[in-house]
């Protein structure tokens, strides 16, 4: 089965806090693309990051940096010094062929309150 | 990537109606895509658009109540017709960046217009 779980559905921190958004991943594909977006109160989707299969660097830009473990199966999302304007619903999604065709499977979303 | 305009923003409806939801793209792209996001819930996909052709609609989504225009590679309209409150939710458009059929692609997405259904 192909799926993607964000077990924590809401996460809530004070600011300057390091916060960890958990995404694992299911699919029996070789190849694949795994993908965060950021969902602001405004609710457009806005892209943060993409990893294929083949690429298990981790990647740091700024405070934010991505952890892709393959061995567990897991994408994870580190915000380092968090500010309240960080507080947004982010989606983890799985991007696998299927028919001949890409699907997009998206994870629950975690809901990010950072307070002051 | 593309700038995608949407509207309306918001609007309530009365139950029975049928509200047209408008997606504008700053450049031509070869898919749209439509997505329902019903309150504290993830994305779903209802339809893809392609300019000329049918759209192709996800299990659980029918043409009857999800009517789309793709009438060029810039614009495309999703009507939600005869509406309940179950169909209360963020409608969301999207495109994806580059014309390739590819995984790596990206999709971009408008503001989204939130409908609520009395």
């Amino acid at each position: 089965a192909q799926k993607v779980t964000q077990a924590q559905t809401e996460i809530s921190v004070v600011e300057k806090e390091d916060v960890t958004l958990d995404c694992v991943y299911e699919t029996r594909d070789t190849t694949y693309y795994l993908f965060w977006y950021k969902q602001p109160p405004s609710g457009e989707l806005v892209f943060l990051i993409r990893r294929n299969s083949f690429d298990e660097q981790n990647e740091i830009s700024g405070r934010y940096s991505w952890n892709f473990q393959k061995s567990t199966s897991s994408f994870n999302f580190t915000i380092t010094a968090s500010q309240v304007v960080d507080s947004a619903v982010y989606f983890c999604a799985l991007k696998i062929l299927m028919d001949s065709n890409y699907q997009l499977i998206w994870g629950a979303g975690t809901k990010l309150i950072i307070k002051p | 990537s593309a700038v995608i305009s949407q509207k309306p923003s918001r609007d309530i409806c009365q139950r029975g109606t049928s509200l047209t939801i408008q997606c504008q793209v700053d450049s031509q792209v070869t898919m749209m895509f439509w997505y329902r996001q019903q309150p504290g819930q993830s994305l779903t996909l209802i339809a893809t658009a392609n300019q000329g052709s049918e759209a192709t609609y996800e299990s659980g989504f029918v043409i009857d109540k999800f009517p789309i225009s793709r009438p060029n590679l810039t614009f495309s309209t999703l009507t939600v017709s005869n509406m309940s409150p179950e169909d209360s939710s963020i409608y969301l458009c999207s495109v994806q960046w580059g014309q390739l059929l590819s995984g790596a692609n990206v999709l971009t997405f408008g503001a989204g217009s939130r409908l609520t259904v009395l």
